[in-house]
C-alpha cells in the first residue's frame, strides 16, 4: 500500500470548470506539497502546506492534519493547467509521493 | 519562496561516460539536499538523502558506486551518473532545504544515455 493516495489519475475537464484533486496520506508528516509538472517533465512546487488553507491566484491547497488528507482545488480551470499534479508529504527526513494526477482542460 | 536551480535541464551523453548534475540553492543553506528519479509516467522515486559535510544515505536498491553524490557546500549538491548506460535515462530531481520541513523542488534534469 502506497503511503500516498492520489484521486483521480486522471481527469479531463472543460475549460472554466472547477477542479478538485485529493490527496490521503498514512503517515505522520511534518509538511505536505503540491508539485506541478508540465509535459517534458519540469518540476513547480505550487504549496507547502502544514496546516489550513493556501491560495495563489486560481489555485487553493487545504489540509487536514487530523484526517490526513489534503485538495487542491483549481478555479476556472484552463488548458494551459493542463499538467501532472503531485501530492508529496515529508514524514520524518523522507518524502513520500503520489502517483499523480493527470489533468487535462479543454478549451 | 525560495529557489533551487539545477544544472543542465537537459543532457545527452555516449553510454560509458560520466555525466555530472548540479542543485543549487540560490537564496538559502540547505543543510540536506534529496536526490529523486522519475521514470516515464511514474511517480518521484527517492534515490538518497545528501546532508551537508557527510556521507549520502542511499535507498535501498541504489547503486552508490553508480550515482555519486557529494555535497560539499551548503548551496551546493552534485550527483554524478558514473559509467551511464542507456536505462539510466532519466528524469533527475533534487530538493534542498533546512532540517524542518523547509524542501524546495529543483526543476529537474532529462538524462538522455545514447
Amino acid at each position: 500500500k502506497n503511503e500516498v493516495e492520489q484521486s483521480p489519475q486522471n481527469l479531463t475537464a472543460q475549460e472554466g470548470e472547477f477542479i478538485t484533486i485529493n490527496c490521503s496520506y498514512s503517515v505522520g508528516i511534518s509538511a505536505l506539497h503540491w508539485l506541478q509538472q508540465h509535459p517534458g517533465g519540469g518540476i513547480v512546487s505550487l504549496f507547502m502546506l502544514s496546516s489550513g488553507k493556501k491560495k495563489h491566484g486560481r489555485l487553493i491547497a487545504t489540509i487536514n492534519i487530523q484526517e490526513k488528507h489534503s485538495s487542491l482545488h483549481i478555479t476556472a480551470s484552463h488548458p494551459r493547467d493542463s499538467a501532472v499534479y503531485i501530492c508529496a508529504v515529508l514524514g520524518g527526513n523522507q518524502f513520500y509521493f503520489g502517483t499523480g494526477t493527470s489533468l487535462t482542460v479543454i478549451p | 519562496g525560495a529557489v533551487v536551480s539545477q544544472h543542465p535541464s537537459r543532457v545527452i551523453c555516449k553510454s560509458g561516460t560520466s555525466v555530472k548534475i548540479e542543485c543549487r540553492s540560490l537564496d538559502f543553506q540547505a543543510t540536506t539536499m534529496f536526490w529523486y528519479r522519475q521514470f516515464p509516467k511514474q511517480s518521484l522515486m527517492l534515490m538518497a538523502t545528501s546532508n551537508e559535510g557527510s556521507k549520502a544515505t542511499y535507498e535501498q536498491g541504489v547503486e552508490k558506486d553508480k550515482f555519486l553524490i557529494n555535497h560539499a557546500s551548503l548551496t551546493l549538491s552534485t550527483l554524478t551518473v558514473t559509467s551511464a548506460h542507456p536505462e539510466d535515462s532519466s528524469f533527475y530531481i533534487c530538493s534542498a532545504g533546512q532540517e524542518g520541513y523547509e524542501q524546495y523542488f529543483g526543476p529537474g534534469t532529462r538524462l538522455t544515455v545514447t
